[in-house]
């Protein structure tokens, strides 16, 4: 298997512009979930699916995102429109049965800057 | 609520030196305890996992860790370290439950000296 796919894996973009991350979970896993890591923050969950539909969005930060799972093989996560303090390295992952009592396998993430 | 701390930010060691990364865990019930790492440019790896049964738990690239309810911890150990363990190590604890959220350290950096 692949793992999980995340794309881009670098964005760089100017305030105000719309940003669309990407990210194909690993097939046959039924939970998907975006995180956000800065040296500020840590590692930070920002929603999570279960057979594509958004089980908890608490951690989105703002109107400004949102995101997206289509099908069980494509999620995105979308910004607009951006700012500079939203520049971070952001993660998918995914895991097979579950959040609290399943290993989760991480993409190897984008890093967003925006200027 | 569950939580976790991790007390020491930056840990430095020698190359062939024993290694332990501690993680002290919040939790009323029987917690469910990760370690992850995360090289550099990458994404967290799952490096071991502890739900029930022996306290001592053998993970991948000969870690180990130890569940010890009584002092709330659950601290990562390696008899000797190699140049390429340095990265990010991540305790994380779960509360059990299928959807119930898993909650990660702040990590702690590990540097290895030739």
């Amino acid at each position: 298997d692949a793992g999980v796919i995340q794309s881009p894996r670098h964005e760089v973009t100017e305030m105000g512009q719309e940003v669309t991350l990407r990210c194909k979970p690993i097939s046959g896993h039924d939970y998907l979930f975006w995180y956000r890591q800065t040296m500020m923050r840590g590692l930070e969950l920002l929603i999570y699916f279960n057979n594509n539909v958004p089980i908890d969005d608490s951690g989105m930060p703002e109107d400004r995102f949102s995101a997206k799972m289509p099908n069980a093989s494509f999620s995105t996560l979308k910004i607009q429109p951006s700012e500079p303090r939203d520049s971070a390295v952001y993660f998918c992952a995914s895991s097979l049965l579950g959040w609290g009592t399943d290993t989760q396998y991480f993409g190897p993430g984008t890093r967003l800057t925006v200027l | 609520a569950q939580s976790v701390t991790q007390p020491d930010i930056h840990i430095t060691v020698s190359e062939g030196a024993s290694l332990e990364l501690r993680c002290n865990y919040s939790y009323g019930a029987t917690p469910y305890l990760f370690w992850y790492v995360q090289s550099p440019g990458q994404g967290l790896q799952l490096l071991l996992k502890y739900f029930s049964g022996d306290t001592l738990v053998q993970g991948i690239k000969g870690f180990e860790a130890e569940f010890k309810r009584s002092q709330s911890s659950f601290n990562l150990r390696k008899p000797s370290v190699h140049w390429s363990d340095a990265a990010e190590y991540f305790c994380a604890v779960g509360a059990g439950n299928r959807d119930d959220k898993i909650i990660f350290g702040k990590g702690t950096r590990l540097h290895i000296l030739p």
